[in-house]
């Protein structure tokens, strides 16, 4: 079965750091979204991206948030000057023409210290 | 998109169905419900979606009430596998490029017991 990638699966940095978190969705998918997951909290949206741009963002993805896809099959989030609150899993999810079910990866699990 | 209401938890004994229930009043004519699970921190896994017709496939059963404002997902024989955050969540589906955005509630936690 498809599945959607992340690397790493964890990544510990510096406050202040840059970190990007990569992703490969799925092969023949068009649409691909990050998320993240505080502990113990909701999954929450951060960004969708099609078609080479943002489609949708939420208000946590600020001017520190990035997203590129650099080439045919990474998909990328980089945070520019980590945070504490940073600290959370990122999920990495893409979907297919028909947009109707979303899958994700396992996850990167972001420790800012 | 809608707002979901679910119980906090629930427990199953292992080979019973599961029903996990979902209140949805203010659902909309063009919102489907989609049922995604979560088992401990993985990324969250698509179980079943349906917009007025009871759906199944090879997870789950999804029974949606006459006037739309409630469902039941049903897992006809739980694992212990099964143990996860079951989240049900309404949105607009297919509503056109990147809009495949999903608002997680806190779900139910379903406890499959031996």
């Amino acid at each position: 079965e498809p599945e959607v990638t992340q690397t790493p699966s964890h990544q510990v940095t510096q406050m202040g750091q840059e970190v990007i978190l990569r992703c490969v969705p799925i092969s023949n998918h068009l649409y691909f979204y990050w998320y993240r997951q505080i502990l113990g909290q909701k999954v929450e949206f951060l960004v969708s991206f099609y078609n080479n741009e943002i489609s949708e963002k939420s208000e946590i993805f600020d001017d520190q948030f990035s997203v590129e896809r650099p080439d045919g099959s990474n998909f990328t989030l980089k945070i520019r000057s980590t945070k504490l609150e940073d600290s959370a899993m990122y999920f990495c999810a893409s979907t297919g023409q028909a947009n109707t079910e979303a899958f994700f990866g396992q996850g990167t699990r972001l420790t800012v210290v | 998109d809608a707002k979901t209401t679910q119980p906090t938890s629930m427990d199953c004994a292992e080979g019973r169905a599961a029903n996990l229930p979902c209140n949805h009043s203010t659902i909309s004519g063009n919102e489907y419900v989609y049922w995604y699970r979560q088992i401990h921190s993985q990324g969250p896994q698509y179980i079943i979606h349906g917009l007025k017709n009871n759906e199944t496939n090879e997870m789950a059963s999804l029974i949606i009430t006459e006037d739309r404002k409630s469902s039941t997902l049903i897992l006809p024989h739980a694992t212990l596998r099964d143990t996860a955050v079951y989240y049900c969540i309404v949105r607009v589906a297919g509503s056109g490029a990147g809009s495949y955005q999903l608002t997680f509630g806190k779900g139910t936690k379903l406890s499959v017991i031996p």
